[in-house]
């Protein structure tokens, strides 16, 4: 069955520490997306791609490098965590030109202490 | 500004109760598409909606572009209604396309 797999499921991090959160996808998916999500809020847009090997920032880029090594491969980076990073990450891929079909992963918790 | 906002923000139910999602938009846009939220986090689609009405058992959403809008519609609720509910606004920018979500609707239907 086509999925988004993200890896870790969740994570504790030290201010400053790096941090990599992984996401797989199997429904040949041209776009993959990395969002965030607050408590009691929605989803923001961090990095997105369209290709791999090229990379596009979202709405709120900041503090985050993002990596599309392959189709199937998005990754999300976190040079130097730090407190207020500290949310959900969701990855998504898309099916975007034929019916705008957006797969999410199941969500990595990150706790920056 | 906020290009996506949802109203209301959080609703409580009583089971058998209709509820009325709103979502608003404030730039041009391709399509309006609604997601579930799971407690404990997965998304979920329920409608790809980019104009007109489509139904889904006890679902319905409605999206008018002229007038910058989508509903969603719950008839009958269930306690396993329970949850968020976001809509998000597919748009381009720069060449490539962007969903971009409200703060979501978070409701509860009681037993």
């Amino acid at each position: 069955e086509a999925a988004v797999t993200q890896s870790p499921r969740s994570k504790v991090a030290v201010t400053g520490g790096k941090v990599t959160l992984s996401c797989h996808q199997t429904n040949n998916h041209d776009y993959m997306y990395w969002y965030r999500q607050d408590t009691g809020h929605g989803l923001r847009l961090i990095h997105y791609s369209y290709v791999a090997d090229s990379t596009e920032k979202g709405d709120i880029p900041d503090g985050y490098k993002a990596s599309r090594p392959s189709q199937e491969n998005f990754s999300l980076i976190l040079e130097l965590a730090s407190l207020s990073q500290t949310a959900v990450y969701f990855c998504a891929s898309s099916d975007r030109g034929r019916n705008s079909d957006y797969t999410f992963g199941s969500g990595t918790r990150l706790l920056v202490i | 500004g906020q290009q996506v906002q949802q109203s209301p923000a959080s609703l409580v139910l009583q089971e058998g109760e209709n509820a009325e999602l709103q979502c608003n938009f404030s730039t041009s846009l391709n399509s309006m598409q609604w997601f579930y939220q799971r407690p404990g986090g997965s998304l979920v689609s329920l409608f790809y909606n980019p104009s007109g009405t489509k139904q889904s058992g006890r679902l319905t959403s409605t999206t008018v572009i002229k007038e910058r809008r989508s509903s969603l519609h719950i008839s009958s609720s269930q306690t396993t209604d329970s949850g968020t509910y976001l809509c998000a606004m597919e748009s381009a920018s720069s060449g490539s396309w962007q969903l971009i979500f409200g703060s979501g609707t978070q409701l509860t239907v009681m037993p």
